[in-house]
């Protein structure tokens, strides 16, 4: 079965600093691996994916992630931190081999503190 | 990506009536699903919404519980049916435009309280 983990509830960062929010997946085949971000009342915004190749993804806000297939992991990352990144982060995970059929299933999300 | 659009954004309901909530996209979209996000929790798959025949439900989803039409490849409803407080939660929908490109972009989302 599909399984995403984001262990941390919660990461701490003061501004400028770089950040790391973690996530471990499970599927059966090949991953396709998604961030997103949920700011205060709002959607979840598409941040970056994971289909295949380059293991380093950029994506959108001067976020990326890297794929680790041993690990299993796709840290989302980012070299200096805002305030304005302040948010709810989810990790989300789509096994390649499930056909037309395209749940994703997400991780319990981590909420991002960026401090002035 | 679309422009996903959702109606109402939000709504305070009395326990046992129902709420329909739509989803218009701006462009034609290949799939459209519904999800759940109960508070402080993560999402959920409700369905995948089906253009011109039923919609695909997730375990512990029924469809007398969340009926879902899909009149077209542009407009999708879900209808939370005889809602009790267990149903407060925000639902979302989102789509998968043509292409090949395997990202779903959510729509804002419809908050709801249960009374």
């Amino acid at each position: 079965a599909q399984s995403v983990a984001q262990p941390e509830d919660q990461v701490n960062v003061a501004e400028g600093n770089p950040l790391t929010v973690k996530c471990t997946y499970s599927v059966s085949g090949n991953p396709y691996l998604f961030w997103y971000v949920q700011y205060p009342n709002r959607g979840l915004q598409f941040l970056l994916k994971y289909i295949t190749g380059d293991n380093l993804v950029k994506g959108s806000y001067g976020f990326e992630a890297e794929f680790n297939k041993s690990q299993t992991s796709f840290h989302l990352k980012k070299p200096s931190a805002l305030v304005s990144d302040s948010a709810l982060y989810f990790c989300a995970v789509r096994d390649a081999f499930s056909g037309g059929y395209n749940k994703l299933i997400f991780g319990a999300g981590t909420r991002l503190a960026v401090h002035p | 990506s679309a422009v996903i659009s959702q109606k109402p954004s939000r709504d305070i309901c009395q326990r046992g009536t129902s709420l329909t909530i739509q989803c218009q996209v701006d462009s034609q979209v290949t799939m459209m699903f519904w999800y759940r996000q109960q508070p402080g929790q993560s999402l959920t798959l409700i369905a995948t919404a089906n253009q011109g025949s039923e919609a695909t439900y997730e375990s512990g989803f029924v469809i007398d519980k969340f009926p879902i039409s899909r009149p077209n490849l542009t407009f999708s409803t879900l209808t939370v049916s005889n809602m009790s407080p267990e149903d407060s939660s925000i639902y979302l929908c989102s789509v998968k435009t043509s292409g090949g490109s395997d990202t779903q972009y959510f729509g804002p989302g419809t908050r709801l309280t249960v009374l």
